[in-house]
């Protein structure tokens, strides 16, 4: 089975530029969690969505953010415009809907570097 | 504010050698306690959880104690061997949902 699919994997832009980072959940799973990892904040939750819906968009830093998951398969994290700070690894993950005990399944992490 | 304090954040163990991983919460809402492996290049996956009903869960050389009255959770990690050399974290579920709040993380080495 395909695990979580993040693309790109890495990104390099230029201050003030536009990024979008893409999500592909596993088949079935019905929560879907965008994180943000650095070195100074750890593993931060920025959003998390159930069934397609934003739940808890709380740890989104700042307007210059947005998510969207317009459907089951497909989650976008959008950042306009884009800072050095922003620079870190940006995870997805997904969850199944059968029990709240369950692990989440983490992608492989988009790396973002803003220059 | 930060819920979740992990220690110590690098540990260098010697193979054989048996490490210990910290973790303490501030919220009697947890209630679900995983911890998470993740390698150099790769997202986090879960290691092993407990839930709050029993002091103890092993699974294998990993093992988490649970002390429920200091709001205390460790990791131990018998017979270290180099292939563990990863970053560990401990991560505490609130009873609200899904929301998972991870702690700083502990690099570990294990030298062979």
């Amino acid at each position: 089975d395909a695990g979580v699919i993040q693309s790109p994997r890495h990104e390099v832009t230029e201050m003030g530029q536009e990024v979008t980072l893409r999500c592909k959940p596993i088949s079935g799973h019905d929560y879907l969690f965008w994180y943000r990892q650095t070195m100074m904040r750890g593993l931060e939750l920025l959003i998390y969505f159930n069934n397609n819906v934003p739940i808890d968009d709380s740890g989104m830093p700042e307007d210059r953010f947005s998510a969207k998951m317009p459907n089951a398969s497909f989650s976008t994290l959008k950042i306009q415009p884009s800072e050095p700070r922003d620079s870190a690894v940006y995870f997805c993950a997904s969850v199944p809907q059968s029990g709240r005990w369950d692990t989440q399944y983490f992608g492989p992490g988009t790396r973002l570097t803003v220059l | 504010q930060q819920q979740v304090k992990q220690s110590p954040q690098s540990l260098i163990v010697q193979k054989g050698g048996i490490s210990i991983i910290n973790c303490a919460y501030e919220n009697t809402a947890f209630d679900y306690f995983p911890w998470y492996q993740q390698f150099p290049g790769k997202g986090p996956a879960l290691l092993i959880a407990i839930r709050p009903d029993v002091s103890e869960k092993k699974e294998g050389r990993f093992t988490i104690s649970f002390n429920k009255s200091a709001k205390q959770f460790s990791l131990h990690i018998m017979d270290s061997q180099p292939g563990d050399s990863a970053t560990y974290f401990c991560a505490v579920q609130d009873t609200g949902g899904f929301k998972t709040i991870f702690g700083a993380g502990t690099r570990l080495f294990v030298k062979a």
